[in-house]
């Protein structure tokens, strides 16, 4: 079945304690990105990356980082969370390249609270 | 960064009547794409719109791209409870790579 998987659901965590969000596609999708949602701001694309060793800053890339060492897997970094990035996170994957109007998978969300 | 508008953000209407959401830009976008995002879950692909004043349905969903490929509207007939969810559009910039996210329309139909 095609999707994406993001690891884990739910987090809670203190502030400044390191943590990782996996992201993993099995499409064989070259672009990959990152966004979060919160009330009334909609859906902010943080990094995304156009194919392995390649990833290119967002909207809000502050406090966060990526990285793409192989084309299914990006995950999202944030070195010393703060509680301005409680939020809910949504890992994306599409095709790009020739066919350009692909649909974009998501994965079901991490909802991420820093305290 | 384009940006795409949508109205309204809240929409809270019976079971049965019909609605319309607009998606609006003073760009020109190659395509446009509406999803729809259930609570707990990540938004979905409902439609594709590529050509200037396409028009697409999906049962009760009609779906329709501007002439000058700068705006969207998404109607539904007879809204049924299972519709209930935050519809977002999507625009692929012709220049760039990221596809742009509207802020949503919430819809909430009542039986």
């Amino acid at each position: 079945e095609a999707q994406v998987t993001q690891n884990p659901r739910y987090l809670i965590t203190v502030t400044g304690k390191k943590l990782t969000v996996t992201c993993s596609q099995n499409m064989n999708h070259e672009y990959m990105s990152w966004y979060r949602q919160d009330p009334g701001l909609g859906l902010r694309q943080i990094y995304y990356s156009m194919n392995v060793e390649v990833t290119d800053k967002g909207d809000v890339p502050e406090g966060y980082k990526v990285s793409r060492k192989e084309k299914r897997n990006f995950p999202l970094i944030l070195e010393s969370p703060s509680p301005n990035q409680t939020s809910l996170y949504f890992c994306a994957s599409s095709l790009y390249g020739v066919v350009r109007y692909t649909e974009a998978f998501f994965g079901q969300g991490t909802r991420l609270t820093v305290v | 960064t384009q940006l795409l508008e949508q109205s309204p953000q809240f929409l809270s209407i019976q079971e049965g009547e019909n609605l319309t959401v607009y998606c609006n830009s003073s760009s020109v976008f190659s395509s446009l794409q509406w999803y729809r995002q259930e609570p707990g879950e990540g938004p979905v692909l409902l439609v594709t719109v590529v050509t200037g004043g396409e028009v697409k349905k999906l049962k009760r969903l009609t779906f329709q791209f501007g002439d000058a490929r700068k705006d969207s509207s998404l109607h539904i007939t007879a809204a049924q409870p299972g519709d209930t969810g935050l519809y977002l559009c999507a625009g692929e910039d012709p220049g760039n790579t990221p596809l742009v996210f509207g802020k949503g329309t919430r819809l909430s139909v009542i039986a």
